[in-house]
């Protein structure tokens, strides 16, 4: 049961260039979300998905969008990468409103 | 979306029980309390959630008083190992999780 997996750990990307994160979740999770993270700045939310097929955005989604491929996958792009985008990135999943949200372990990329 | 608050930092001797205190003054009757832990270059994980009285896990208690507002995270005996970020959050079925800075926690030896 691996949880929440998050590829790549780890990306230098030049200015302008694109990527895509993706996450899986096993645990048969309804809602999935992407979160950055930047010092002294905590998580803020940046898109989720509250079940298959759909997708919101959330505090700071601009220059990202967001793909729910199924209930286990739901990937964050960047089509046009920036040096404001530094960060590290994770993704969560829970099953529902009762329930705690399950973290991956992060992306840490950073934009020069 | 009711917004929290926290000590930036703490500090504590292996083996004290320590209480981190949060204060949500305008959480809403739906919201209930989660915390989460965070170690460097790892995602939160989840420790406990409760709505009002006293919760227990095997990992920690949770106190909320009457009021809900405000709740006291209290972990018994820490060890170096639970030197970590702690997060307070007001939850509802929204997706808007406000995470805030947290409370470091610094175990001493």
């Amino acid at each position: 049961n691996a949880g929440v997996t998050q590829t790549p750990k780890f990306q230098v990307l030049k200015t302008g260039q694109s990527m895509t994160l993706q996450c899986a979740q096993d645990m048969n999770h309804n809602s999935m979300y992407w979160y950055r993270q930047d010092p002294g700045m905590g998580l803020r939310l940046i898109y989720y998905s509250a079940s298959e097929g759909t997708t919101d955005k959330g505090e700071v989604p601009n220059g990202y969008n967001v793909s729910r491929l199924n209930k286990r996958e739901f990937s964050l792009r960047l089509e046009s990468a920036a040096p404001s985008q530094t960060s590290v990135y994770f993704c969560a999943s829970r099953y529902g409103q009762d329930y705690g949200y399950t973290f991956g372990s992060g992306t840490r990329l950073t934009v020069v | 979306l009711a917004k929290t608050t926290q000590p930036i930092s703490m500090d504590s001797y292996e083996g004290q029980e320590v209480n981190i205190t949060c204060s949500h003054n305008n959480i809403a009757t739906n919201d209930y309390i989660t915390w989460y832990q965070q170690f460097p270059s790892q995602g939160p994980r989840f420790i406990i959630q409760g709505y009002k009285t006293k919760v227990t896990n095997e990992v920690a208690s949770l106190f909320i008083p009457a009021d809900r507002k405000s709740s006291t995270l209290s972990l018994p005996r820490v060890s170096l190992s639970d030197t970590a970020v702690y997060y307070c959050l007001a939850v509802t079925g929204a997706n808007n999780l406000f995470f805030g800075t947290g409370t470091r926690l610094t175990v001493i030896p």
